[in-house]
Order: structure tokens, then C-alpha cells, then sequence
């Protein structure tokens, strides 16, 4: 299994230009999730998703979009980059349930890709 | 509101034993993880809490008291690799697994 990876590891930008962050798993998880860390704050939810065709805004939504049209992939799309995105992003991917349980989360850890660097200029 | 506290910085030398805190108050409760994060790298995953107690995995234990809204992570026999930052994290509910994390502990340990 390659786990949860990320592309591109490093990117830049100038201010006002669009794009996509890729994310894939190949661990058959229904929940994914985007975070942006930032120095002295920690890890912070853009946006998550439970499951194909589903997803919901975390804390901080403003300025992405993010669709899942399949099990594996969750891309995270900047509409028009500006100089407060320029952060490390990580996608996680865990079960939503405790494979052959009646429906119990357990302690289903996040898995994380290795993440991307974006600088906005 | 959500709130997850813990130290910035801890330092700490080689074979020593190390405690870190973590303080939540967040609207529900559904367990509390800790993660290890190495500079420039990913976070992975170290311990997970749901009831009362203390969980132990090797070098490294973690506690929770969820009266006190408390946590701890206790590092045993320090090696130099575990200088990291230490990230706690709380998973509010049972509907979903977003985590509220923590703004994380950086730990130094020297020989």
C-alpha cells in the first residue's frame, strides 16, 4: 500500500492564481480531511469528507473548494491564491467505522500524506 | 468554544523521562489522540484515549481523565530521535472523525 500521498510536494504561486492540490489513498477509507499548518498554530481543518459525493467545511473553509467523487481522491482547489495560503497542507484519511464492528469508530488514527508546500507570492 | 492547550517547548537530556500536558475543553468528546511530528515531515500516529486511564506502548504512555478535561503523554528512557513536536489532538463526536488538534509541543531532548 502507498498510504495517503500528496502532490506536488512543493509549489509557488503568485497571487490570484488557481489550483489543485492532489490527494489520494489507496486504504479503501471513507473519511478524508485537508489541514493547513501554519507556525505557532497548529494543525487547522480546511474541509472533510465522509464519503463519496460528501463533504463539509472545517475551520478554516475560506478560499478552497474540495469535491470527492471517488473513495480514493481529494483534491483541494485554491480559486485564486493569495500570500495568507502560503502554508504546509497535509491530507489524512481514516475508517469512519471500525471495519467488521456493529458501527464503532474505535480508534481509527488519521493516516497523513507527506504533505505540500505552497508559498504565495 | 474549543480550546486544546499545551506547553510550547520542553526540554529534556538522554534517559530521562519527560511528561506532556494537554488541556481541552471542546463540545463533545469522542477520544483524545496523540501524534508524534518530526520537523518537516508528517505527523504519525502514537496513542489513542477514550476511557479513563493510562495506556502503555513501549517507551511511551498516555493518560486521560475526562472529568478534568486532562491528557498527558509520558516519554520513558528519552532517545535523541524523540526530539519532535508532540500534537494532541480531540475527536468531538461519533457522527464524524474530524480532530481538533492542539498547537503541539516541541520537544528537545540533548545528550
Amino acid at each position: 500500500n502507498a498510504g495517503v500521498t500528496q502532490t506536488p510536494k512543493f509549489q509557488v504561486l503568485k497571487t490570484g492564481q488557481s489550483m489543485t492540490l492532489q490527494c489520494a489513498q489507496d486504504m479503501n477509507h471513507e473519511y478524508m480531511s485537508w489541514y493547513r499548518q501554519d507556525p505557532g498554530m497548529g494543525l487547522r481543518l480546511i474541509h472533510y469528507s465522509v464519503g463519496a459525493g460528501i463533504t463539509d467545511q472545517g475551520e478554516v473553509p475560506n478560499g478552497y473548494n474540495v469535491s470527492r467523487s471517488t473513495t480514493e481522491d481529494f483534491p483541494l482547489r485554491l480559486l485564486s491564491a493569495a500570500p495568507s495560503q502560503t502554508s504546509v497542507y497535509f491530507c489524512a484519511s481514516s475508517y469512519s467505522r471500525t471495519p467488521g464492528t456493529s458501527g464503532s469508530i474505535g480508534h481509527n488514527e488519521q493516516f497523513f500524506g507527506p504533505g505540500t508546500r505552497l508559498t504565495v507570492l | 468554544g474549543q480550546n486544546i492547550d499545551q506547553p510550547t517547548e520542553m526540554t529534556a537530556t538522554e534517559g530521562a523521562i519527560v511528561q506532556i500536558n494537554c488541556t481541552y475543553q471542546t463540545s463533545g468528546f469522542n477520544g483524545l489522540f496523540w501524534y508524534q511530528q518530526h520537523a518537516g515531515e508528517a505527523p504519525t500516529f502514537l496513542s489513542y484515549n477514550v476511557l479513563d486511564g493510562l495506556e502503555e506502548k513501549g517507551r511511551f504512555s498516555s493518560f486521560l481523565s475526562r472529568s478534568k478535561g486532562y491528557s498527558y503523554l509520558l516519554l520513558k528512557e528519552l532517545q535523541m530521535k524523540d526530539s519532535a513536536s508532540y500534537l494532541c489532538a480531540v475527536r468531538e463526536n461519533q457522527a464524524g472523525t474530524a480532530l481538533i488538534f492542539g498547537k503541539g509541543t516541541t520537544l528537545s531532548v540533548s545528550s
